[in-house]
């Protein structure tokens, strides 16, 4: 089973951008990953699918600012123009015979 | 519009049962695998169970095999989670979820309904 290992917290100020980082482990670095977003209180959200190549397909009304990227097992979500409304927790997630996600970044907009 | 409405969450004690309903509309249920996800107070997600489009495949975490039945009605776009032999860690709440293709990745999920076990 592979396993998603992301930072427990970051932080970044309104206006910038942030780059979270989820990381496959050993002989997983070409899985597919998905990122989803949950807002204090609220349920999960899907933001993207993110392919091992880079390649990536956002949720429906996902912003703009949203974008994904990877580069070996690494796999990014770059947040641009950072608004107070994404101060979320946000996880990554993969599947291989059932899902798998990660232990979940706390975002903190300054 | 994808919605993915539960029921069935509340107060149960040790040891007790208690069934999640997931009512589906917005899309053909049929063609779609779903999951239960859950997240315990203060933490991360934590997949429960899976089953695909036709039934044909379930699967369980370790942590609640042999104690939680996931099950579907096609005809009636409705998912469900029979929970017996609940426990104080079971506590949590309890998210629907639709996988996005046959890759088995999450693209929507529900609002959650909370299970609290507790005597």
């Amino acid at each position: 089973q592979p396993v998603l290992t992301q930072s427990s917290s970051a932080s970044a100020s309104l206006g910038s951008s942030v780059k979270l980082t989820c990381t496959l482990s050993s002989g997983h670095s070409s899985y597919i990953i998905a990122w989803h977003q949950q807002q204090p209180g609220k349920a999960p959200r899907y933001l993207m699918k993110l392919e091992g190549s880079g390649s990536y397909n956002k949720g429906s009304g996902v912003p703009d600012r949203f974008s994904g990227s990877s580069s070996g097992a690494d796999r990014y979500l770059t947040i641009s123009n950072l608004q107070s409304e994404d101060e979320a927790d946000y996880y990554c997630e993969t599947w291989d015979s059932n899902s798998v996600f990660g232990g979940g970044t706390k975002l903190t907009v300054l | 519009e994808v919605q993915l409405v539960e029921s069935g969450g509340g107060l149960v004690k040790p040891g007790g049962s208690l069934r999640l309903s997931c009512a589906a509309s917005g899309f053909t249920f049929s063609s779609y695998s779903m999951n239960w996800v859950r997240q315990a107070p203060g933490k991360g997600l934590e997949w429960v169970s899976s089953i695909s489009s036709s039934s044909s495949y379930i699967y369980y975490a370790d942590s609640v095999k042999g104690r939680f039945t996931i099950s579907r009605d096609n005809a009636k776009n409705s998912l469900y989670l029979q929970m017996n032999s609940l426990r104080a860690e079971d506590t949590a709440v309890y998210y629907c979820a639709r996988d996005r293709d046959s890759y088995g990745l999450i693209d929507y999920w529900g609002q959650g309904t909370l299970v609290t076990v507790s005597s």
